[in-house]
């Protein structure tokens, strides 16, 4: 079974914090995402990985950077946490096969930021 | 337009019943699709995948694709209280290197 974890489920911050979200698959997967999901507006995409140390933005990146030192682990990087970045984080993995496309996703983060 | 959409519901069925979700796409050349169940407060769960006009059926779930017409359903055969979600449909886009577009979700309860 393709096992993500995320370093913690819930996650309180001050303004102004730089704050650290961990993810970890198991799989061997070519591609990671990290997606931001909030009430009514869905699952919206921050920033995805498809090869290590390689990052391209997603729909939403500004106030985010992320990290990918090792195939197996992507991390997202709020640089000064903000109120309106309050929101439960998911990461996500997926093969590097062309024809493959499923995502697994990891339990979740959810940050509050006050 | 939306290139996923869904009916945000809510959805009741009664327990027993056949719940039927619907979600269309807007891209003619998407390959991939499909179905996530999200509980609340926690992360959507893969359930089904398909990739042929047809139906494609997993247990009590089916799927079934339409490319003609743009849509993509889940079926959920004899449904239980424990089937109450929010379910996600996920396409890959013609345009999107190796990134899903989600729809917003329909919420579905089951009644006992």
């Amino acid at each position: 079974d393709v096992k993500v974890t995320q370093s913690s489920r819930y996650l309180v911050k001050r303004t102004g914090e730089k704050v650290f979200l961990e993810c970890v698959q198991d799989m061997d997967h070519e591609n990671m995402f990290w997606y931001r999901q909030d009430p009514g507006l869905g699952l919206r995409l921050i920033y995805f990985s498809y090869d290590v140390k390689m990052k391209e933005k997603g729909d939403i990146p500004e106030g985010y950077s992320v990290s990918r030192e090792k195939k197996e682990r992507f991390s997202l990087i709020l640089e000064s946490a903000s109120t309106n970045q309050t929101s439960m984080y998911l990461c996500a993995s997926s093969s590097g096969t062309s024809t493959v496309y499923e995502q697994y996703f990891g339990p979740g983060t959810r940050l509050t930021v006050t | 337009q939306k290139e996923v959409e869904q009916n945000s519901g809510p959805l009741s069925v009664p327990e027993g019943a056949i719940a039927s979700l619907n979600c269309t796409y807007s891209d003619r050349g998407s390959q991939s699709f499909f179905w996530y169940r999200q509980y609340s407060g926690k992360s959507p769960e893969l359930i089904m995948s398909i990739y042929s006009n047809g139906d494609k059926e997993d247990g009590r779930f089916t799927a079934q694709l339409n490319k003609a017409s743009q849509y993509v359903s889940l079926l959920i055969r004899d449904s239980q209280p424990s089937d109450s979600a929010t379910y996600l449909c996920a396409v890959k886009t013609r345009g999107s290197a190796r990134q899903l577009t989600f729809g917003s979700g329909t919420q579905l309860t089951v009644l006992p």
